[in-house]
């Protein structure tokens, strides 16, 4: 079965630090992978996607993920964390219409 | 252009009592989804639509939840009647099947509808 596991369901960072949240896959193909962004009673906004075009996917607001297929990973960054960027994270993939998410990650930037 | 609409985005109701919630999504978007998510939990599906046709379903608790997209377009989801462990927030999310223009189909998601069951 597809599955996506997220490490770590609460990660804090100082502001200015770098954000790594990470996410693994489970799948002997590469999928489409995605990211998306939770802020408090919002819906689920899409940060970047990963299409097999690039293993390095830019998204907004600075965020970056790569794909490591070695690793089945799809680690999601940034350089230096702002207070804005408080709020949780899934990552999710795609098989057919089918999308399934993790659990999430829970993001505090400490000023 | 616009997003995914949803209303209510708050609800308050007793248990036992009926629940409606509608979703209009992104104009020219086929694929509608219903996604439950519980209080730190990822979404999870209740029901997949192509056009107005439910193409998966099999998450939906039958027995008191329904669903329907007429015409292709708006959908309502229905609790019928609510219980306490329907306290949620659902979302409804679409996707256009058409690939392209660095479209792979990726969901964009209204707002959500908090669903408080006393």
């Amino acid at each position: 079965a597809q599955s996506v596991t997220q490490l770590g369901s609460h990660v804090s960072v100082s502001e200015g630090a770098l954000v790594l949240l990470r996410c693994n896959y489970s799948s002997s193909v590469p999928p489409y992978l995605f990211w998306y962004v939770q802020y408090p009673n919002q819906g689920l906004q899409l940060l970047l996607k990963y299409t097999s075009a690039a293993t390095l996917v830019k998204g907004i607001n600075g965020f970056e993920a790569e794909f490591k297929k070695s690793e089945t990973s799809f680690h999601l960054t940034k350089p230096s964390a702002h207070m804005s960027d408080a709020a949780e994270y899934f990552c999710a993939v795609r098989r057919g219409n089918q999308f399934y998410f993790g659990t999430g990650t829970s993001l505090t930037v400490i000023p | 252009e616009a997003g995914v609409v949803q209303s209510p985005r708050y609800k308050i109701i007793e248990k036992k009592q009926p629940v409606a919630f509608w979703c209009n999504p992104i104009s020219g978007h086929n694929t509608l989804y219903w996604y439950l998510q519980n209080l730190g939990q990822g979404p999870e599906l209740l029901i997949r639509y192509e056009n107005e046709e439910a193409v998966d379903d099999s998450q939906l608790p039958k027995d008191r939840f329904s669903a329907e997209r007429l015409k292709g377009v708006d959908s309502t989801l229905k609790i019928q009647p609510a219980e306490l462990g329907d306290s949620a927030v659902y979302l409804c999310a679409s996707s256009q099947n058409a690939r392209g223009r660095g479209s792979i189909g990726e969901l964009f998601f209204g707002e959500g509808s908090r669903l408080t069951v006393l």
